[in-house]
């Protein structure tokens, strides 16, 4: 069975102080990892799609990056419009289907 | 241009009853997918369409739940005999086949 853990559950980060967000998954033949975005109220919002280890993606402040176990999305010099919850999903094998970690919800002060 | 619209936006229902969320994709996204998600949880997985068949529908936690895409667009999810533990958002996607899954807002059900 696909598993996907995210870490940590919640982040606090001041308005310009750098992190990383943390995926986990296990799965049986990777076909792709995604990161979306979901904002209160809202559906998510897709931001990256990494097929390989090794991968790296950027969009403005956000980068994400791929290994064989796991993927992070690194913030870089964040602002208060970044936060919101980012989910992380897999997609693997034959299946269609998404598998989602739980989320992280960032919470960025000015 | 348009992305994937849900209606309602709100539902509240009593225990019982019946409802029906609908979804209406993206134009030309042959991939349906519906997924519930819970307060505190990310999406699961429901039940996916590839045109108008059910690809993959080994998400219904049972047989209350069933969903249709008679014409290969628009699609209804239909539960019926709800359940208070039926209350959860229901985000409706879709994609081109085998490529990435963008999402509506969702319908927020609760089953008093």
């Amino acid at each position: 069975e696909d598993q996907v853990t995210q870490s940590p559950e919640a982040l606090r980060l001041q308005e310009g102080e750098s992190s990383s967000l943390n995926c986990s998954y296990t799965v049986s033949g990777l076909r792709g990892l995604f990161w979306y975005r979901q904002d209160p109220g809202k559906g998510p919002e897709f931001l990256f799609t990494l097929y390989s280890a090794g991968e790296e993606k950027e969009k403005e402040r956000l980068k994400a990056t791929l290994t064989k176990k796991e993927s992070f999305l690194h913030i870089t010099a964040p602002k208060p419009e970044d936060s919101a919850t980012y989910l992380c999903a897999v997609q693997a094998g034959a299946n269609s289907k998404l598998t989602f970690g739980k989320g992280i919800t960032l919470s960025v002060r000015p | 241009g348009a992305g994937v619209s849900q209606t309602p936006s709100n539902k509240v229902t009593e225990k019982g009853k019946y409802v029906e969320l609908r979804c209406d994709p993206i134009s030309g996204h042959t991939a349906l997918y519906w997924y519930r998600q819970s307060l505190g949880q990310g999406p699961e997985f429901l039940i996916y369409f590839q045109g108008t068949g059910a690809a993959d529908d080994s998400g219904l936690p049972n047989d209350r739940f069933f969903a249709v895409r008679p014409e290969g667009s628009v699609s209804t999810l239909k539960i019926q005999r709800t359940e208070r533990g039926d209350s959860a958002v229901y985000l409706c996607a879709s994609s081109r086949p085998g490529e990435t899954q963008y999402f509506g807002p969702g319908t927020r059900l609760l089953v008093l």
